[in-house]
């Protein structure tokens, strides 16, 4: 089945450890999107992409960087996580922008 | 400034009608779409409205009028399993999507 896929579910870090979330999709949707979504709260956008074009929300922290090497992978790294950076981070795709496909998600724990 | 309004809890009972109402103020509006999410799971796509109207789909339907900025969330005959959040979310014309804070639904037996 075409599908979202992210990897790894559940995610340890330490404080000020770097570390890398990662997202694939069959679907081979153009667009890529990146949420962050903590607990009781609406996903917030973090990043997309247009094909390869970025596009970073004005409020998003530099601390949170993005790549996409080809059309089904996304990658989203944290620099620094901070203990605020504990959230779900969820990865989407569409081929518009009114139906997005959601990955599982990462749950991210900082330790 | 933007924002999106949506009550954050519903309570009904099995097999009613509910409805979860949404206002938004934004620039650039293109159009209205619905998700749902289970605890611990991803939303999951549940309608879109670019026109003034409604739309439905099965149980669901979705109604938007541009010129009063609100839409809502018709969900009927309800059942335990449609116990969730369900999130509004506007779509810019500059491709941002800006998402509301949910409402949570519970259903009582």
């Amino acid at each position: 089945d075409a599908m979202v896929i992210q990897n790894p579910r559940y995610q340890v870090t330490q404080f000020g450890k770097p570390v890398t979330l990662s997202c694939s999709q069959t679907l081979n949707h153009n667009v890529m999107y990146w949420y962050q979504q903590k607990s009781s709260q609406a996903p917030k956008l973090l990043f997309h992409y247009y094909d390869k074009d970025f596009n970073n929300e004005a409020d998003t922290p530099d601390n949170f960087q993005s790549r996409r090497p080809n059309t089904s992978f996304c990658f989203l790294d944290i620099r620094s996580p901070g203990l605020g950076d504990a959230a779900m981070y969820l990865c989407a795709t569409s081929r518009g922008t009114y139906e997005q496909y959601f990955g599982p998600g990462t749950r991210l724990t900082v330790t | 400034g933007q924002s999106l309004e949506q009550p954050s809890e519903v309570t009904a009972v099995e097999g009613a009608i509910v409805q979860i109402n949404c206002t938004y103020q934004t620039s650039g509006f293109y159009g209205l779409s619905w998700y749902q999410q289970h605890d611990g799971g991803a939303p999951t796509f549940l309608s879109y409205n670019g026109l003034d109207g409604l739309e439905e789909t099965g149980r669901f339907s979705s109604f938007l009028s541009r010129s009063d900025s609100y839409g809502y969330l018709l969900l009927q005959e309800l059942q335990m399993k449609d116990s969730a959040s369900y999130f509004c979310a506007v779509i810019r014309r500059d491709d941002k999507i800006i998402f509301g804070k949910g409402t949570r639904l519970h259903i009582l037996p």
